[in-house]
């Protein structure tokens, strides 16, 4: 039940892009995308809804694959302030709570 | 500002000895749920809360008490917490369907 999330950690340098899979076995109405940096709490990034959406956030933007049950979070051009654990939280419909990844530990060195 | 409360920030306890976890959100936001988190486990749910006088359990309810008597707070409840239930605790709100807005967390360490 818990959406799988991939990889479990990545490293980059400065200017790298990197991309994090988030694939769930239910079919899905909803992804969240969310932001963890180190004793902080979660910070939500997006919302995709089912229908196949792509969303973008300055240089962060995300897709949602419907008939995979499949979400894609890009980072292009990466900066230090992107260092942080994502999550991926996905939801069966609009009535129901997230069932959140294990998380991708991201890492942006200069 | 519009946050989520929770209190206390830090907390050190001892086997048994009940305590309460609470948490206070000033969006007028419908829903509430508790997530602990832990180590390589990511974030599980623990009880939600659709509206006031509506909860129900998440994945690892046991152990843990909630309550929804107003809209604004969830307050979690440990009667007899143990050792297993070292961790650190989040709070979130959200309107139906939208966004959560988490709270700073508890970290609670049992002895």
């Amino acid at each position: 039940q818990q959406p799988v999330q991939s990889p479990q950690a990545v490293i980059l340098r400065e200017g790298e892009d990197a991309v994090i899979n988030c694939s769930s076995s239910k079919a899905l109405y909803s992804v969240h995308w969310y932001r963890q940096k180190h004793g902080e709490a979660p910070v939500f990034l997006m919302i995709l809804l089912k229908g196949g959406e792509q969303k973008g956030h300055d240089k962060i933007s995300a897709s949602f694959n419907e008939k995979k049950q499949q979400s894609s979070l890009y980072l292009t051009a990466s900066q230090l302030s992107y260092s942080g654990t994502y999550f991926c939280g996905t939801g069966i419909s609009g009535n129901t709570p997230l069932v959140f990844g294990k998380g991708t530990r991201l890492s942006v060195i200069a | 500002e519009a946050q989520v409360t929770q209190n206390p920030r830090y907390l050190i306890t001892v086997t048994g000895k009940k305590l309460t976890v609470t948490c206070s959100q000033n969006m007028n936001h419908e829903y509430m749920s508790w997530y602990r988190q832990d180590p390589g486990l990511g974030l599980r749910q623990i009880y939600y809360s659709m509206n006031v006088e509506v909860t129900d359990k998440g994945d690892v309810p046991e152990g843990y008490k909630v309550s929804r008597k107003e809209k604004r707070n969830f307050p979690l409840i440990l009667e007899s917490p143990s050792p297993n239930q070292t961790s650190l605790y989040f709070c979130a709100s959200s309107l139906r369907g939208g966004g959560y807005t988490f709270g700073s967390g508890t970290r609670l360490t049992v002895v």
